[in-house]
């Protein structure tokens, strides 16, 4: 059975960082790209970017709103995949959830970590 | 606003048919597979469809998915109130570089 398991959410002001961290069990983790989607309160979802697998080099891709501020990471020897999250806005506050992919679908997806970003 | 547009809201009685449209555009949809993502109130999101009429192991025939040029279609027979939640599309973006999701449509079961 595949799981994947979010950690990291919690509440924090704004322009500060946050790490979040998906831990995979079930795949082999290396062979699949690892994508980090979120949705703010009652709202749709938004995919935040993806680091592909080893046959791809980890190349990373990221969404526009949040490029030079967020970078995803993987440690394919821990399965875990990471998202480190700096300057922080108010808009960063959501449901992060992470998620493993095959071309351009996501396959399984975790029970998401909330971010609180509030002064 | 979403560059992937679905309608907000649809409802069918249970046992009826429904149809979910997913509109894009030739950088999107029109050269790139689709997938669609039900997501039940409180719960995270779970693979439908993939690569535009694919259903994943487990997932109920009642489930179907289609693509015609810039555009694509979740279709749900049988509808069961348990079929009640959000549904989203998705797919790669070419001039973006980035996957792109609709707006999400709310099935009502009446």
């Amino acid at each position: 059975e595949v799981q994947l398991v979010e950690s990291g959410g919690g509440l924090v002001q704004p322009g500060r960082s946050l790490r979040l961290s998906c831990i995979v069990s079930g795949i082999n983790f290396g062979d699949y790209a690892m994508s980090w989607v979120r949705q703010a309160p009652g709202k749709g979802l938004e995919w935040v970017g993806f680091i592909r697998g080893n046959t791809y080099g980890g190349t990373t891709e990221y969404a526009a709103s949040v490029k030079g501020r967020f970078t995803i990471s993987r440690d394919d020897s821990k399965s875990i995949a990471y998202l480190q999250m700096n300057s922080l806005k108010t808009e960063d506050t959501a449901v992060y959830y992470c998620s493993y992919g095959l071309g351009s679908y996501l396959v399984s997806w975790g029970q998401g970590t909330p971010v609180t970003v509030s002064s | 606003q979403s560059v992937l547009t679905q309608p907000p809201s649809v409802s069918a009685a249970p046992g009826q048919k429904v149809t979910i449209s997913c509109s894009g555009s030739s950088s999107n949809i029109g050269n790139n597979y689709v997938s669609w993502y039900q997501q039940l109130p409180g719960t995270a999101p779970k693979l439908l469809i993939y690569d535009n009429d694919k259903g994943p192991s487990g997932i109920p025939d009642r489930f179907s998915g289609s693509k015609s040029g810039t555009s694509a279609t979740l279709g749900i027979t049988g509808l069961q109130t348990g079929d009640e939640a959000d549904y989203f599309c998705g797919t790669w973006d070419s001039s973006l570089s980035a996957v792109l999701f609709g707006g999400g449509t709310k099935l009502t079961v009446l």
